[in-house]
């Protein structure tokens, strides 16, 4: 069956130093992939969607990469604050041709002071 | 231009009872998705409606889960006879399109069952 595995333990990390959140999945095949931020009781914000044929994407200080061999995304921020602890999902998407998405467990980041 | 709305956003219901859960999508979005969340765990997909149409409805419990989508108006999803296993955050999402999508999702509506 599908599965999406994200790192279940919380990372916790320094202000201005570089977050770096994995998402591997199997048995799936998308056509895009994206990230969203999630913070305790609200809906998930969509950060970033990347398609299968392109290898990173880039925002502002986040970075995303994605290898279709490798069934593996990268999702980095830089010169992470405070601001951007939250839950960070991976989600993918694309299969059957319209948007349903298969939702990783998501990764915990807490930035320190 | 207003987000994905839903209401309401928190809902106590006692077993046995029903649940309606409504969701605005945004402006100019024609796709609505269901997904529910479990504490600690991922979002899980429900159900995929198009403008009075369910897409696919693959992740949604075959009994006493339903959803529609009308003509006019917001999108519903109704959970009969509600188990204190019910109990979780539903999410609605929107989108433009069907494919290649972004999925803009509302904040969510709490339900625990007593």
């Amino acid at each position: 069956s599908q599965k999406i595995e994200q790192n279940s333990e919380a990372l916790n990390i320094q202000e201005g130093k570089t977050a770096t959140l994995t998402c591997n999945y199997t048995n799936y095949s998308p056509a895009y992939l994206q990230w969203y931020r999630q913070d305790p009781g609200r809906g998930p914000v969509f950060l970033l969607l990347i398609r299968e044929n392109e290898k990173e994407k880039r925002k502002e200080r986040l970075k995303v990469t994605f290898d279709t061999t490798l069934k593996q995304s990268l999702f980095h921020i830089t010169a992470s604050q405070p601001a951007d602890s939250a839950t960070y999902l991976c989600a993918l998407g694309g299969s059957g041709g319209y948007n349903k998405l298969i939702f990783g467990a998501g990764t915990r980041l807490a930035v320190h002071p | 231009n207003a987000g994905v709305m839903q209401n309401p956003r928190h809902l106590v219901r006692r077993r046995g009872q029903e649940a309606r859960l409504r969701c605005s999508p945004m402006k100019g979005h024609s796709h609505v998705y269901w997904y529910r969340q479990l504490p600690e765990e991922g979002l899980k997909f429900m159900v995929y409606l198009q403008k009075e149409n369910i897409i696919d409805e693959s992740g949604m419990p075959k009994e006493r889960f339903s959803a529609e989508f009308p003509k006019e108006g917001p999108s519903i999803l109704r959970i009969q006879q509600v188990v204190r296993g019910d109990s979780a955050a539903y999410f609605c999402a929107s989108s433009r399109g069907a494919v290649l999508e972004t999925q803009y999702f509302g904040p969510g509506t709490r339900l625990l069952v007593l």
